[in-house]
């Protein structure tokens, strides 16, 4: 059973781009969460998906930034008009429905220039 | 709102020693408690995974133990090698019922065990 997957797993843009991550879930996961890690920081929660529905936004930054998981593929996140300060680690993490306990993926690693 | 806090920030310990890292949460309402490894550069290693009805866990050398009442989880590793050299984070878990929000992190404590 492959794990969490994450891809790319480094992404660098230039200010004013768009990014786009992508991570597919464990195999019979239904749930998606994704993290962003700032250097020297913890992580922190940004929202949380099932197929097709957004559950819990409250970690997410209010403008730029939208995530989807669509009844068929991965899961995105997408940062439109990249800053620099978006430069972090960002995991997505999955776990099965009705569970809790979340597995990581190896995350993507983005770099604004 | 949870607020996570994992002390120490750093330790470094000779190789073959036991050691105790610390977590302790602000609202004992947690669903459950997560420990995890982070190598540098690297994802997040799931270690132990605590429900919030339990008390302890076990794997290998790793001992997770929990008092929800008081907001503290401790991680015990026992007979410490370099290879367990890594961040070792603190992660709980709040159901609201309604939706779930994801996990609230400590900061983690960076762990360096010298051969």
């Amino acid at each position: 059973n492959a794990g969490v997957m994450q891809n790319p797993r480094h992404l660098v843009r230039r200010r004013g781009q768009e990014a786009r991550l992508r991570c597919s879930p464990m195999k019979g996961h239904s749930h998606v969460y994704w993290y962003r890690q700032l250097p020297e920081e913890g992580l922190k929660f940004m929202v949380y998906l099932q197929k097709e529905n957004i559950i819990d936004e409250s970690g997410m930054p209010k403008e730029r930034f939208s995530a989807e998981f669509p009844k068929e593929g991965p899961s995105i996140l997408r940062i439109q008009q990249v800053v620099r300060g978006d430069s972090a680690a960002y995991f997505c993490a999955s776990s099965p429905l009705g569970q809790y306990e979340q597995y990581f993926g190896p995350g993507t690693r983005l770099t604004v220039t | 709102k949870q607020e996570v806090t994992q002390i120490p920030a750093a330790l470094s310990v000779p190789e073959g020693e036991n050691l105790v890292l610390n977590c302790s949460f602000t609202d004992s309402a947690i669903y459950n408690l997560q420990w995890f490894r982070q190598d540098p550069g690297k994802g997040l290693t799931s270690l132990l995974l605590i429900q919030s009805s339990q008390r302890e866990q076990t794997s290998g050398r790793l001992n997770a133990s929990l008092d929800k009442s008081s907001g503290r989880s401790t991680l015990y590793i026992a007979a410490s090698q370099p290879g367990d050299s890594a961040t070792y984070l603190c992660a709980v878990f709040m159901y609201s019922g309604g939706g779930a929000d994801g996990l609230t992190f400590g900061k983690g404590t960076h762990l360096i065990i010298q051969p």
